[in-house]
């Protein structure tokens, strides 16, 4: 199985502020990654796939890097709309697809 | 746009089958290259992705969970099961199903099961 680690699990930050997520795969899954915002007895939403790919509609402030086994969420400028809690998931696996533990960003 | 709707029971006793259907509306379940998927979370916790179908029927489960999950696909009502058998405390969650292509680009609201004598 491919196990996905997120760091940090909690991030303080202001409204403005540049933040940036990172999630480890523990082998390679080349682009094959996703990242996703879950807000409080909401289903997630998706951001990002393809490891760089923005989903239509997703602010451009919200951008994804990486490739094989280390990627980044990254965004610009915080509006107060992003606290939320971000998942990183692989879809790489022929046994099946896995997520990060999340990283829940919270108003510094 | 699609949209999808879990229903089944909240509650379910321990060593039961645990059993939800979701329905799609907004497009056709046999039309575009897409899985139907099932994902829980444990209140307070993170997501586990418990396995797929494609409307073939060929499936694919968590390995963690394969003897217990069987997913099934009805294209005639537009719906998709799952079925979880022996079902513990553990079991409890907020279960989604979902539209994926890898990455999953629909999602149902999530209906809360319990799992309690």
């Amino acid at each position: 199985d491919i196990q996905m680690t997120q760091s940090p699990s909690t991030l303080s930050a202001s409204v403005g502020d540049r933040v940036t997520i990172t999630c480890r795969a523990s082998q390679s899954i080349s682009s094959w990654l996703a990242w996703y915002q879950q807000k409080p007895g909401k289903a997630p939403k998706l951001l990002i796939y393809k490891a760089s790919s923005l989903e239509a509609g997703v602010p451009s402030r919200f951008s994804g890097s990486g490739s094989g086994t280390e990627f980044t969420l990254t965004i610009s400028s915080l509006q107060p709309d992003d606290f939320a809690t971000y998942y990183c998931q692989q879809y790489n696996s022929y046994s099946g697809f896995s997520f990060g533990q999340g990283t829940k960003l919270e108003i510094k | 746009q699609v949209q999808l709707q879990e229903s089944g029971p909240g509650l379910v006793k321990p060593s039961q089958t645990l059993s939800l259907t979701c329905t799609v509306s907004g497009g056709s379940i046999s039309s575009g290259d897409y899985y139907w998927s099932w994902i829980r979370q444990p209140a307070g916790k993170g997501l586990e992705w418990l396995g797929r179908i494609y409307t073939s029927g060929s499936t694919r489960y968590n390995p963690s969970l394969k003897s217990r999950v069987t997913i099934s696909v009805d294209t005639s009502k537009n719906q998709f099961s799952l079925n979880l058998s022996s079902v513990t405390a553990a079991d409890t969650a907020m279960y989604y199903c979902a539209r994926e292509v890898g990455a999953i680009d629909a999602w149902g609201q999530g209906t809360l099961v319990t799992v309690s004598s």
